[in-house]
């Protein structure tokens, strides 16, 4: 199946730094959510998208929907040790009528303290 | 407390055995998914479900079957077809057909 690309796939920072990670699809989409996902848990959802342009904010959390509907971003200020995860973008075709999502492959934080 | 649960939490399976894995919801949502995820890889769609008694393929149903007899449960039967089955399940639910929530996940081990 169609996935997205998502980068970049592992970071690892300093506790205090910014972070940022983006998807990209081939085709456009009418929908874009970023969840995070702790170790042996299922993904929890942290900010949904569903206008061109549109930015969002949950927290220090900042995800923007790109002008082109083909783009996403995903940014994490001051980033704290619980940050820590693995970030998962997922998004909704336009053509689509059955509500599935197509997620990219993830992006993996740690922060050192 | 509204949400989904999957159970059991681990898993363990001899080769050649069926195994059901549970996924319940008590938030009225339609819509439920099972998806597989493997280790370094995202989330693969292996069935889902937008109304009761219908469901369709995702892109991994080889080996694998659900049914939806009621609105707040989709069981999923890993069977001995599916070559490799270890991996962590996780099943989802959706109102709106946009947003999904997820449940804590299924960790099937075949030994």
């Amino acid at each position: 199946g169609q996935q997205l690309n998502q980068s970049p796939q592992s970071m690892f920072i300093q506790e205090g730094e910014d972070v940022s990670m983006n998807c990209t699809s081939s085709s456009i989409f009418n929908t874009w959510l970023w969840y995070k996902q702790d170790p042996g848990e299922g993904p929890v959802l942290l900010i949904a998208l569903y206008k061109a342009g549109e930015l969002t904010s949950n927290g220090r959390l900042t995800a923007q929907f790109g002008i082109t509907r083909k783009d996403s971003f995903l940014n994490i200020s001051a980033s704290i040790p619980s940050d820590v995860g693995i970030y998962f973008c997922a998004g909704q075709s336009w053509l689509s009528n059955t509500g599935k999502l197509i997620f990219g492959q993830g992006t993996t934080l740690q922060v050192k303290p | 407390d509204g949400g989904i649960t999957q159970s059991p939490k681990y898993l363990f399976r001899k080769e050649g055995q069926n195994v059901t894995l549970s996924c319940e919801q008590n938030l009225n949502h339609d819509a439920m998914y099972w998806y597989r995820q493997d280790p370094g890889q995202g989330l693969r769609l292996i069935y889902y479900s937008q109304i009761v008694n219908d469901f369709q393929k995702g892109d991994i149903a080889e080996g694998y079957s659900v049914s939806r007899e009621k609105k707040e449960s989709f069981p999923l039967t890993v069977t001995s077809a599916q070559k490799n089955p270890t991996a962590f399940y996780l099943c989802a639910s959706s109102s709106t057909g946009n947003e999904q929530f997820f449940g804590p996940g299924t960790r099937l081990t075949v030994l």
